[in-house]
């Protein structure tokens, strides 16, 4: 079984630019959620997607956006980046969107933006 | 809305020994659950254990275990005989019930193990 995967591991950036960060969930997987984790805090929700949609959406702007694949790898999307962009991003998966199934967490991708 | 504490930004323990990470946190909410994972160092985020709001009994894995206090919202982790490799940033997470997966972190307590 293969575990939750993202890409790229490192990425540098200027402000202003787009981003585009991706996430292959668990075999099995049909909810992929996004976190942004900035240094020194506790990750902080973007969104999740459930089969294609998105079905729920932290305190971040429009110019974070996201797709989920029919296989259910996901991508997350960045426009006009700014400093504060800078963090760890997580993708989470899961087999559902029911409260008990656990999440399992990719390494993140680590954004430097300059 | 919700929110996760943890005031402890640090803590250190002796190897062998036990040490009680402390989270409290707040909801009006009367499904949720709470968890607390574990982050080493550049690598993933792990579950360590998970309580039901629901279930009174306290959660138990191996090591770990929880003192679950919903009155008080209160949800501290215990870790027996600690080892080298508990090393790590722990957080404290809760999720409401219902279909989403959003999980609302602590800040962290980063736990040191002493040889």
């Amino acid at each position: 079984e293969t575990g939750v995967t993202q890409s790229p591991t490192h990425l540098i950036k200027t402000r202003g630019q787009q981003v585009t960060l991706r996430c292959s969930s668990q075999s099995g997987h049909n909810t992929v959620s996004w976190y942004q984790q900035a240094l020194g805090q506790g990750p902080q929700f973007i969104f999740q997607y459930y089969r294609e949609e998105e079905n729920g959406r932290g305190n971040f702007p429009p110019r974070f956006s996201g797709l989920q694949f029919p296989n259910y790898s996901s991508e997350l999307n960045v426009n006009a980046l700014e400093l504060d962009d800078s963090a760890l991003y997580l993708c989470a998966s899961s087999s559902s969107g029911l409260a008990h199934n656990e999440q399992f967490f990719g390494p993140g991708t680590r954004l430097t933006v300059l | 809305a919700q929110t996760v504490t943890q005031s402890q930004p640090e803590m250190s323990v002796q190897e062998a020994e036990t040490v009680t990470l402390s989270c409290t946190y707040d909801t009006s909410e009367s499904d949720y659950y709470l968890f607390w994972y574990k982050q080493p160092p550049s690598r993933q985020m792990i579950l360590v254990i998970r309580q039901e709001a629901y279930k009174q009994q306290n959660a138990t894995e191996n090591r770990f275990s929880v003192n679950f206090q919903k009155a008080a919202k209160s949800f501290s982790l215990k870790i027996s005989d600690s080892q080298l490799g508990d090393a790590a940033m722990y957080f404290c997470a809760y999720r409401r019930g219902g279909a989403t997966n959003k999980l609302i972190f602590g800040t962290g307590t980063l736990l040191a193990v002493q040889p």
